[in-house]
This record gives structure tokens, C-alpha cells and sequence, in this order.
């Protein structure tokens, strides 16, 4: 079973949309981290936010924020008004603690095409 | 100034070939890791080194081998490669996972590998 599932393969707006990307996620760790990264077209991995299990704050940082929660397993990530600069694959990912390392694992990411 | 680089950029080579790909940094990171990215763009990890010890193996092939000659240094060699072989190749580094806190990593540029 994936670890780390971003149901959305594909996600296609228009500019200045909302879009919200899902990240749903399997653990049996109490103590674990969850990131998100941007691949644009460009190929280049980026590093977008971290979170560990203990801190289910949503976090806001301009036109992204992030939704953690715990009880549904889940760490979404909205943007609101969207622009095609945010076109990309985006990769949510899943860094559990089983024997004295941590091991990160990717969702198969979603790719979004922001329309002009 | 590249935190995270990778040569070469483009590998084109035939079947049964023996390639190395060069990863460093410079970011005075703990862990190095490499990740191959096939065409459907998943992303999986095949090794990890901290402090010039591996500590994560996942199921690639002995064909594959890291060797770090240092902190900041990670190459992969490759032997005898094989159709199934290409893919994108990225570098990646963190710091140390030593302790309950895992890190958000860095990507080097990538490097295409296709075998013929």
C-alpha cells in the first residue's frame, strides 16, 4: 500500500483560481514529518514547507497555506489565485523514524497546469 | 553560488556501459541522498549517506554503487547499464538525521540518463 497518496494525477485551472492539491498519508509512527515539494517545468526539485506530527497549525505563507490534520491522515495544500508560474508537479512527502533513520517517501505527485 | 550540483547535466550512452555521475555541496549538510525519477515522474529513493555511511539501501541493483569520498560528495556509478536504466537522476542533501528531527532536502539540477 502507498505511503504517501496524492489521488489527483492531473489538476487543470484557469488563473486566479483556488486549487487545492491532496496529499493523504499512512503511518504508524507517532512521530513523523510531511513536506511538500515543487518540480516546475523547468526540473529542478524545490523545497515548499515541513511539518512534524505534533504540530497541526495550518500554516499560510502568501498565496499558499497548508492544511495538516491528523485525524483524516491528510496535509493539503491550497493556492489560492492562482498564476501559471505554478505550474508544476508537485510532490507531497512522508519522512517516518523506523529504525534510527529517517526514511522519506514521495506521493507520485499531481501535476498542475495553470490556463492563462 | 549552487548549493546543490550535479555533472553531468545530459548522459547519453549505450547498453553495457559503465557511467558515474557526480553530486556536491556545499551547504555543509550531514546526508546525502540519490533519488532516480522515472518518466512518470515518480520519485524513488535508492541510497542516502551520512557522515560517509550508508544508512539507507533501498532494493536497486549491485550495479549501482555510491561512493563518498567526503562530507560534501556523493557519486553514483553505474555498471553495466541497461535500458531500464534511464531515467532522471537527482542528488539531494539535508542535514543530519541524527535525533527525532527529519530535515527538508535540497536538489541538485537533475541528470538525464538515457541508455540506447
Amino acid at each position: 500500500a502507498q505511503k504517501v497518496t496524492q489521488a489527483q494525477t492531473e489538476i487543470s485551472v484557469v488563473e486566479k483560481e483556488d486549487v487545492t492539491l491532496d496529499c493523504v498519508y499512512e503511518t504508524r509512527d507517532t512521530t513523523y514529518y510531511l513536506f511538500w515539494y515543487k518540480q516546475p517545468p523547468s526540473g529542478e526539485l524545490v523545497f515548499l514547507i515541513r511539518r512534524n506530527s505534533f504540530d497541526e497549525q495550518n500554516e499560510i505563507s502568501g498565496r499558499y497555506s497548508w492544511n495538516f490534520q491528523k485525524s483524516t491522515s491528510s496535509f493539503n495544500f491550497t493556492i489560492t489565485a492562482s498564476q501559471v508560474v505554478d505550474s508544476a508537479v508537485y510532490f507531497c512527502a512522508l519522512s517516518e523514524f523506523p529504525g534510527g533513520s529517517y526514511i522519506p517517501t514521495f506521493g507520485r505527485g499531481t501535476s498542475l497546469i495553470v490556463h492563462p | 553560488d549552487t548549493a546543490v550540483s550535479q555533472t553531468p547535466k545530459y548522459l547519453v550512452t549505450q547498453m553495457g556501459n559503465d557511467k558515474s555521475i557526480k553530486c556536491e555541496q556545499n551547504l555543509g549538510h550531514d546526508t546525502m541522498y540519490w533519488y532516480k525519477q522515472d518518466s512518470k515522474k515518480f520519485l524513488k529513493i535508492m541510497f542516502s549517506y551520512n557522515n560517509k555511511e550508508l544508512i539507507i539501501n533501498e532494493t536497486v541493483p549491485n550495479r549501482f554503487s555510491p561512493k563518498s569520498p567526503d562530507k560534501a560528495h556523493l557519486n553514483l556509478h553505474i555498471n553495466s547499464l541497461e535500458l531500464g536504466d534511464s531515467a532522471v537522476y537527482f542528488c539531494a542533501s539535508s542535514q543530519g538525521t541524527g535525533g527525532r528531527i527529519s530535515y527538508e532536502q535540497y536538489f541538485g539540477p537533475g541528470t538525464r540518463l538515457t541508455v540506447t
